[in-house]
């Protein structure tokens, strides 16, 4: 299966400043990704989806100037935590396809811990 | 908009029994997929149905998808240890607009 590489897989920052997770399809050109939140024991919570070239759709409740997401090129997309809260601690995963509908792939995740 | 419930939230078996979870969708859907993730891991693919009706099996894993395409099962004959995790179905639907969304999940203990 198409391998994707997601970094870092933890990180611990101080309240207030901004950490970006970094997701790479080393397999195959990604035509979608997605970021993902989940928390202990629950289930993945879709933040947005990207397309490379064109501006991520954010699902409703996400906050887009905070979860800044940048789909740069059809391997590489990264999420910025900006201004980061303790509440924004939690697992984030990022998951790629090659076409809609088509099987998804996924990062090992990053465990973010906002001090 | 998609309502989709699954059933149980979690299950406890003695290796060896069976087990089953259920994905059940308010709307009719489109096809569906299935993943696994293991504690601390990322979601893995593990099939996709299409037809209304359809059975696909892998060894001791069975997924049906229901005839008029709402609901979904993936049913474990004989666990092992080694099926422990969570179990996700991901429906789509046509109004879906590219989303990959996850239901809520069943996480399975399996007892030595």
């Amino acid at each position: 299966g198409a391998v994707v590489s997601q970094h870092p897989s933890w990180v611990i920052c101080k309240s207030g400043t901004s950490v970006k997770i970094e997701c790479r399809s080393l397999d195959f050109q990604a035509t979608t990704m997605f970021w993902y939140r989940q928390f202990p024991k629950q289930s993945l919570m879709l933040m947005a989806t990207s397309n490379e070239g064109s501006k991520a759709t954010y699902e409703q409740g996400v906050e887009k100037d905070k979860f800044l997401i940048n789909h740069a090129s059809l391997t590489l997309s990264t999420l910025t935590v900006t201004s980061a809260h303790p509440e924004d601690s939690s697992f984030y995963i990022c998951g790629v396809q090659q076409g809609f509908g088509t099987e998804a792939f996924f990062g090992q995740g990053t465990r973010l811990t906002v001090v | 908009g998609q309502q989709v419930m699954q059933i149980p939230q979690y299950q406890h078996v003695q290796e060896g029994e069976d087990f089953t979870t259920y994905c059940n969708s308010s709307t009719t859907l489109s096809n569906i997929q299935w993943y696994k993730q293991r504690p601390g891991g990322h979601p893995v693919f593990l099939i996709q149905l299409v037809k209304s009706g359809e059975v696909k099996k892998q060894k001791r894993l069975t997924f049906q998808f229901g005839e008029a395409k709402k609901n979904s099962s993936l049913h474990i004959t004989a666990t092992q240890t080694t099926d422990v995790g969570t179990y996700f179905c991901a429906p789509y639907s046509s109004g879906s607009a590219r989303q990959l969304t996850f239901g809520s999940g069943t996480q399975l203990t399996v007892l030595p």
